[in-house]
């Protein structure tokens, strides 16, 4: 069963700075990592999408990398500022069996101060 | 705009009484699910679909009930609801040969069972 753990859970940083944001998987047989965004109350806004041969993506200030041999992905935030306050999510859909799964971690919750 | 439309958007309901939360794409997605959240559980996969007409189950499929007769619509059904089931509802697509293109997610359906 694929397991995937968010570390750490809740993460404060002042305006300006670079921060990362882990997520580790326990299965490597994955099609593709997904990242989300998700602010009080919303639903989930799609950061990047990782393909399973892919290393990275990145999107303005956003870069993600993956490692499948390890089992990692980071999301790199790079400047933050308060408008990047919210929950971040990642998830994985599983190259073995029907693609229609995505199984998602626990979340960071990141706040970012003045 | 194309995308994942959920209805209703809050809903509170009794214990024991039966609603349905509706799900439709405009996308032509083969591949719908419905997740539930939870503080502290993250994302969960209730059911889900690969293609109209077919049906399985996720991992929290219990006291849930799912149909798809076209590819657009995938309404979940709660057939005598409980406090358990307090949580908030996603609906999420994707094409089925387009993996590579990750995930849509509906805004959500706050449920309150009281």
């Amino acid at each position: 069963k694929q397991e995937v753990t968010q570390i750490p859970a809740a993460l404060s940083v002042p305006e300006g700075e670079n921060l990362v944001l882990n997520c580790s998987f326990t299965d490597s047989a994955i099609y593709n990592l997904q990242w989300f965004r998700q602010d009080p109350g919303k639903g989930l806004t799609s950061l990047l999408l990782i393909q399973s041969s892919q290393r990275e993506q990145t999107s303005g200030r956003l870069n993600a990398s993956l490692d499948k041999s390890s089992g990692r992905s980071t999301l790199y935030i790079a400047a933050s500022q308060p408008g990047d306050s919210a929950t971040y999510l990642c998830a994985v859909v599983r190259a073995t069996g029907t693609a229609s799964k995505l199984t998602f971690g626990t979340g960071t919750r990141l706040q970012v101060t003045l | 705009n194309a995308g994942v439309t959920q209805t209703p958007k809050f809903q509170v309901l009794k214990t024991g009484q039966s609603m349905t939360l509706q799900c439709a794409q405009d996308m032509n997605h083969e591949y719908m699910s419905w997740y539930r959240q939870d503080p502290g559980m993250g994302l969960r996969l209730i059911h889900y679909s690969v293609g109209a007409g077919i049906t399985d189950q996720g991992e929290v499929p219990n006291g849930y009930n799912v149909s798809r007769s076209t590819t657009e619509d995938f309404p979940l059904r709660l057939l005598s609801a409980a406090p358990s089931q307090t949580s908030v509802y996603f609906c999420a697509s994707s094409y089925s040969y387009r993996v590579e293109d990750g995930y849509t997610f509906g805004s959500g359906t706050r449920l309150t069972v009281v």
